[in-house]
């Protein structure tokens, strides 16, 4: 039982690049989630989903996109990589939505 | 709209020191959840505590103790005996139960621990 687990670890990115990030969760897990979390602060929500094929957005959604084919996977879209997107990535599943979340360990992201 | 702050932003102790890291939420939903996560160096989240809106109750785990006060909306959390294991950035949450907060944490900015041998 791995949890959720994410690829990659580390990318660095030139601006106006795309990258997909993935994000796989094996507890069948209905709710999962993407955050970011930038230097000094707390994550913030960028896209959810309450299960396979259906996605919404949330704080800060602009810039990325989501897709939601499986319980499994919830990969996170970076069409044209902006600086302003440089941080880490988080993903994390929850069996509902007031359920325990849990994380996977993150994604660090550069764009140059 | 929902906040949690974490008004302190580091805390120093030294090693078997008690320490509490506070917690104050704003919220309008009735029925809510706090969260408390651990993020050691290594970076990734760990989930320490669940707690609904209704159950008042002080929880203890062995060294970790939590102190929920609806009067004065704060989820405060205490580390006894503290060790430089405990040295991490913690995190305070808050999911809602209405339509938009039912499927998100606010997070707190976190509060930065240094447990000193």
């Amino acid at each position: 039982n791995a949890g959720v687990t994410q690829t990659p670890k580390f990318r660095i990115l030139k601006i106006g690049q795309s990258m997909t990030l993935q994000c796989t969760q094996d507890m069948n897990h209905n709710y999962m989630y993407w955050y970011r979390q930038d230097p000094g602060m707390g994550l913030k929500l960028i896209y959810y989903s309450v299960g396979a094929g259906i996605t919404d957005k949330g704080e800060v959604p602009n810039g990325y996109n989501v897709s939601r084919s499986t319980t499994e996977d919830f990969p996170l879209r970076l069409e044209l990589a902006a600086p302003s997107q440089t941080s880490v990535y988080f993903c994390a599943s929850s069996y509902s939505g007031q359920g325990s979340q849990y994380f996977g360990p993150g994604t660090r992201l550069l764009v140059l | 709209a929902q906040k949690v702050t974490q008004a302190q932003t580091e805390i120093s102790v030294v090693e078997k020191e008690d320490v509490t890291l506070d917690c104050v939420y704003e919220t309008r939903d009735t029925t809510y959840y706090l969260f408390w996560y651990k993020q050691p160096p290594s970076g990734e989240l760990v989930f320490l505590i669940r707690r609904n809106s209704f159950d008042e109750q002080n929880e203890i785990s062995g060294r970790y103790s939590w102190n929920f006060q609806k009067s004065t909306s704060s989820f405060n959390f205490t580390i006894t005996a503290s060790q430089v294991v405990d040295s991490a950035v913690y995190f305070c949450a808050l999911s809602g139960d209405s339509g938009a907060g039912s499927y998100q944490l606010t997070f707190g900015k976190g509060t930065k621990l240094s447990v000193i041998p």
